[in-house]
């Protein structure tokens, strides 16, 4: 299917486990962002990638990950989950002709025990 | 650096009454301006936005936003909701000619949540 997509949408892991989560898209976008959104906070920026290989943090970095060896893909690990990481994340891209305006994923729960 | 207010986390109402949910952003630099919405358990998805040219934004949903560029403001409103507009919503702003090392980050308000009752 075209468009933006997350998996697993529901995720439950434990404390210190690594996780990874996926985002895919099919527009060919170079930008690619993760937000994750808490209540009371908004959406906070994660990571964000100008291009495949190309990436830099964002408001709220500590204890995530991110890759980006294809243009269309942009995991986000985190490397020893914490309860604190306990939120929704949201992935989103926009391309080069129109930068500013970005297509969010639908989500996903993760769940830190 | 940018940021955004968004002075209601809840605005409940009616069915077909008015509502304006309110947004004001500060900024060193001219800005673009957004809304997106959030359905339940659903992904966010652009509402309108604000780039240039006439200061009232219109949705295909009946929703409008004025830019107000002395009050630094961009609120949106309806002026009759239904039950299928509960949601909730949030604005953004984005410098479009980021420099340096920057680059194109939304900045969002921490969301109103819009409930219409029967």
């Amino acid at each position: 299917d075209a468009g933006i997509t997350q998996s697993p949408r529901y995720k439950i892991t434990e404390t210190g486990r690594q996780v990874t989560l996926m985002c895919h898209q099919t527009w060919s976008h170079s930008y690619m962002f993760w937000y994750r959104q808490d209540l009371g906070h908004g959406l906070r920026l994660i990571y964000y990638s100008a291009a495949a290989d190309i990436t830099d943090k964002g408001e709220v970095p500590d204890g995530y990950v991110v890759s980006r060896s294809k243009t269309e893909n942009f995991p986000l690990t985190l490397e020893s989950a914490t309860r604190s990481q306990t939120s929704v994340y949201f992935c989103a891209s926009s391309g080069d002709r129109v930068p500013y305006e970005q297509y969010f994923g639908p989500g996903t729960r993760l769940t830190v025990t | 650096a940018q940021s955004v207010t968004q002075l209601d986390s809840q605005v409940p109402v009616f069915e077909e009454a008015p509502v304006e949910l309110r947004c004001n952003y500060s900024s060193s630099v001219s800005v673009y301006l957004f809304w997106y919405v959030q359905y339940p358990n659903q992904g966010l998805q652009l509402l309108l936005k604000y780039l240039s040219g006439s200061t009232l934004v219109e949705s295909i949903n009946g929703f409008e936003a004025e830019f107000n560029k002395s009050q630094t403001s961009f609120h949106l409103r309806k002026p009759s909701v239904h039950i299928s507009d509960t949601a909730e919503y949030f604005c953004a702003v984005i410098n479009p000619f980021p420099s340096g090392g920057s680059n194109y980050k939304l900045t969002f308000g921490k969301g109103t949540l819009l409930t219409v009752n029967p």
